[in-house]
């Protein structure tokens, strides 16, 4: 049972790239977010699933897209990368009431 | 949507004393509160919570009490030890599907 798992650890990316980042989970759980935590400002929601199929978004949408095609899956894409999105990002699984989170992919955009 | 504040920012304390952490919130439907503890480099981890029709929560050195008239919840740390320097953060629900708002967290130090 790994729990949380999220890819790559580290990414360093240049203005106007695109990549994913990859986050599973073996918890069977059907809600699944994406957190992204800057210096001093806890961490804010950007998009979370409450199933297969099932997207919203969060408190700070913008720049990102995702998908949630399997109930294990749930990958958070950056369309065009920009310097404000350096920062922790993290991938969590929430069971009956608790978030289980992922170990964070540390992103710098240049 | 909720919002939740937390203070202090940071926090120090010798070993041994009591730390307290306090949040507001602002959404009087949230009926969930968790408290994170995240060290230096590692993903946050739940070390306790509270639901709303709990007045007071406690494991161990840690207790958790909540006051639902005034929107406010606090995490007391008791015999405080340096493993216990971290940032900790509150959290609480916002609408349904068990959305979290965090507050920005606080910084504990404990001095040896």
């Amino acid at each position: 049972n790994a729990g949380v798992t999220q890819t790559p650890k580290f990414q360093v990316l240049k203005t106007g790239q695109s990549m994913t980042l990859q986050c599973a989970q073996d918890m069977n759980h059907e809600y699944m977010s994406w957190y992204r935590q800057d210096p001093g400002m806890g961490l804010r929601l950007i998009h979370y699933s409450v199933g297969a199929g099932i997207t919203d978004q969060g408190e700070v949408p913008n720049g990102y897209n995702v998908s949630r095609s399997t109930t294990e899956d749930f990958p958070l894409r950056l369309l065009s990368a920009a310097p404000s999105q350096t920062s922790v990002y993290f991938c969590a699984s929430t069971g009956v009431d608790e978030q289980y989170f992922g170990p964070g992919t540390r992103l710098t955009v240049t | 949507g909720e919002n939740v504040e937390q203070h202090p920012s940071t926090l120090s304390v010798q070993e041994g004393d009591s730390a307290v952490i306090k949040c507001t919130y602002s959404d009087s439907a949230s009926n969930y509160f968790p408290w994170y503890k995240q060290e230096l480099g590692k993903r946050p981890q739940l070390i306790i919570d509270i639901r709303s029709n709990v007045g007071e929560k406690k494991d161990q050195r840690i207790a958790v009490t909540l006051n639902k008239t005034a929107k406010h919840f606090s995490l007391h740390i008791t015999e405080t030890q340096p493993e216990d320097s971290a940032v900790y953060f509150c959290a609480a629900t916002s609408g349904s599907a068990r959305q979290l708002t965090f507050g920005s967290g606080t910084q504990l130090t404990v001095l040896p």
